[in-house]
């Protein structure tokens, strides 16, 4: 069964530092979503992606923020400079549409620690 | 926007007894409702969803339920088994705006 694929499973880095979480979506999915987890907290969305572009940011998302689909299979998230908040688990997810009722399917996550 | 609370925050059950979730929500305009269980080290996956034109929907041993009256929609697991155990999440709307989580343990 196809499935959405997340590297690395873990980083670690210094606040300040520049961090890139990849994902590899499922192949014939159209949409694509970052979600965040801070330890112990609610899923949060992120962005939604479609047609290479934003389609949808929540507040979370500023400017230090930025996703990109460099390839036909790829899906990035970066983050410019890591601040100790920053630490949390992200989830990449995909959909076939972005219909109501269109099942997303999740990565199964970075956890990303901001030291 | 959209706010979903979800009752109770951890529930330990025997296992073989009936395991409810309950969540409300704000938005009215609301209209599809997926439950997701996350695993340990893993990503939230989906279990069972409905849409606002059906009251119910039944799984095998996992049923939900949903009062568009009163904003609020349940999930219920019988027989539970300890590879039950995980973290549930209800959402609401397109964007799977989540509900803060039950974690759920099956006592064998």
């Amino acid at each position: 069964e196809p499935e959405v694929t997340q590297t690395p499973s873990h980083q670690v880095t210094q606040m300040g530092q520049e961090v890139i979480l990849r994902c590899v979506p499922i192949s014939n999915h159209l949409y694509f979503y970052w979600y965040r987890q801070i330890l112990g907290q609610k899923v949060e969305f992120l962005v939604s992606f479609y047609n290479n572009e934003i389609s949808e940011k929540s507040e979370i998302f500023d400017d230090q923020f930025s996703v990109e689909r460099p390839d036909g299979s790829n899906f990035t998230l970066k983050i410019r400079s890591t601040k100790l908040e920053d630490s949390a688990m992200y989830f990449c997810a995909s959909s076939l549409d972005t219909r109501i009722g269109a099942t997303q399917y999740f990565g199964p996550g970075t956890r990303l620690l901001v030291l | 926007g959209e706010n979903v609370e979800q009752h109770p925050s951890t529930l330990s059950v025997q296992e073989g007894d009936s395991a409810v979730i309950k969540c409300t929500y704000s938005d009215s305009a609301s209209n599809y409702f997926p439950w997701y269980k996350q695993e340990l080290g893993k990503g939230p996956q989906l279990i069972i969803d409905i849409r606002s034109n059906v009251g119910e929907k039944k799984d095998q041993r996992i049923a939900v339920t949903l009062n568009k009256t009163a904003k609020h929609f349940s999930l219920h697991i019988t027989e539970t088994q300890p590879e039950d155990s995980a973290v549930y999440f209800c959402a609401a709307c397109d964007k799977v705006i989540f509900g803060p989580g039950t974690s759920l343990s099956v006592i064998p």
